[in-house]
């Protein structure tokens, strides 16, 4: 079974400033799907980015930018221009590929605060 | 179509009752999925369906938990003589089948609280 660890349980930046969530994954596959979503208080989930394990190249949306780093299954988000409303749970998340019907295997999340 | 929709957003109960959740899909998407998520924790599998047919349950879901999709449609989540340790948000999500084009994405609806006092 495919595990994911996000080892930072809350995270502090300064608006305007860039963060980076951690999150590493375990898997014997190696066709696959990386997502963060991002969960604001008491709203629903919704996808921030995604990353597909075939592509070498790193996935970018706007300010947001991932690390994917297949060989040590490490998946990181960075922001850029930290925002007030980028605070929220951030979820990173695992989906075997080749159109199974698996869903999401999620981390435990990262509080994200930021600071004004 | 404006999404996954779910009902009620929040529930309140006492032990011992039952209550039924239901969530409307992306009307295209085939499968539907039902998470719970307890307060600073990420979301756990509970089960899924593609289609009617439920192809997976979770050990998470007890004998006291059942989930229907009839029709292929709409889908309820049913929690009878509910405890104090069920109080949780119910999240459910779709998604479409492969094909081209397919990201893997799963689309949330914003989940049905529920309170057991």
């Amino acid at each position: 079974a495919q595990t994911v660890t996000q080892s930072q349980p809350e995270m502090s930046v300064q608006e305007a400033e860039t963060v980076t969530l951690s999150c590493t994954y375990d898997t014997s596959e190696s066709d696959y799907y990386l997502f963060w979503y991002k969960q604001p208080p008491s709203r629903q989930m919704i996808l921030v980015i995604r990353q597909e394990a075939y592509k070498q190249q790193n996935a970018t949306e706007n300010r947001f930018s991932v690390n994917f780093q297949k060989a040590a299954k490490s998946f990181s988000l960075k922001i850029s221009d930290s925002q007030l409303g980028d605070a929220a749970m951030y979820f990173c998340a695992y989906r075997s590929g080749g159109g199974g019907a698996d869903g999401l295997t999620f981390g435990k999340g990262t509080h994200l605060i930021i600071q004004p | 179509d404006t999404g996954v929709s779910q009902d009620p957003r929040h529930k309140i109960t006492k032990r011992g009752q039952n209550v039924t959740f239901r969530c409307d899909p992306i009307s295209e998407h085939n499968r539907l999925y039902w998470y719970r998520q307890t307060l600073g924790q990420g979301p756990e599998f509970l089960t899924y369906f593609q289609n009617e047919a439920q192809l997976e349950k979770s050990r998470l879901l007890s004998d006291r938990f059942s989930a229907e999709r009839p029709k292929g449609s709409f889908s309820t989540l049913e929690i009878q003589r509910t405890e104090q340790g069920d109080s949780a948000m119910y999240l459910c999500a779709s998604s479409p089948l492969f094909r081209a084009g397919f990201t893997g994405e799963l689309f949330f609806g914003e989940g049905s609280r529920l309170t057991v006092l």
